[in-house]
């Protein structure tokens, strides 16, 4: 499909684990976006890339949580030593370039932390 | 931070009835989108506004971006059960970087 893919759709860990995200966004879109919701609550930012550049990593809530991006295309986002509070959908969106104002997302990874 | 003020939180409507919410927002805005998230999906974007002024329709949906640059609104008429979800509105500051501001949504229940 054209649009942006994640996997996985969900993923159950246990608190103290790591877990990996990953996002596919939309072929030649050169912005990447990770956010974060919580059930029943607006999207929290995390992170911002254009290129493999991260200009924009205001909205990463810890030490524990980190991303990367490369070859322009696929994008990792790692949240190290799970905790509770870190139990939501996380969304990735794409846009065709970092001043596009058009965001386009994916499905989301629906993680929850026991 | 920035914040955007979307209302109302919640609606619950009986089909055929037209919809109305908005977002305020304390800093002028150059851009406006309204979303749509079905549940367990990401949001879909519904409408983009570009220019003070603005009225953009798409089908059974209508949005203005305010003419203060501080407002907007999305109107849906006669609603359809389809039309269940969250809306949510985005949008970036006059001159600042190029993350996008969320409202915290509006959670519209259609009664057939």
């Amino acid at each position: 499909g054209a649009g942006v893919s994640q996997s996985p759709s969900n993923k159950v860990t246990e608190k103290g684990k790591d877990v990996e995200l990953r996002c596919d966004p939309i072929s030649g879109h050169t912005a990447l976006y990770w956010y974060r919701q919580r059930l029943g609550q607006g999207l929290e930012f995390l992170i911002y890339f254009q290129g493999n550049s991260a200009p924009d990593k205001s909205g990463l809530p810890s030490d524990r949580f980190s991303a990367e991006r490369t070859g322009e295309s696929v994008s990792t986002l790692t949240i190290q030593r799970t905790q509770q509070e870190d139990s939501a959908v996380y969304l990735c969106a794409s846009s065709l370039q970092g001043d596009s104002y058009e965001q386009y997302f994916g499905p989301g990874t629906r993680l929850t932390v026991t | 931070g920035q914040q955007l003020n979307q209302s109302p939180q919640s609606m619950f409507i009986q089909e055929g009835e037209d919809v109305s919410m908005n977002c305020t927002s304390s800093s002028i805005f150059n851009t406006w989108l309204w979303y749509k998230q079905d549940p367990g999906e990401g949001p879909v974007l519904l409408i983009a506004l570009y220019k003070a002024g603005e009225l953009t329709s798409n089908g059974r949906l209508t949005a203005q971006f305010g003419i203060t640059r501080k407002d907007s609104f999305l109107n849906i008429s006669a609603s359809i059960p389809s039309d269940v979800g969250i809306y949510f509105c985005a949008g970036r500051v006059a001159g600042n970087n190029r993350k996008l501001i969320w409202g915290l949504g509006t959670s519209l229940a259609v009664n057939p």
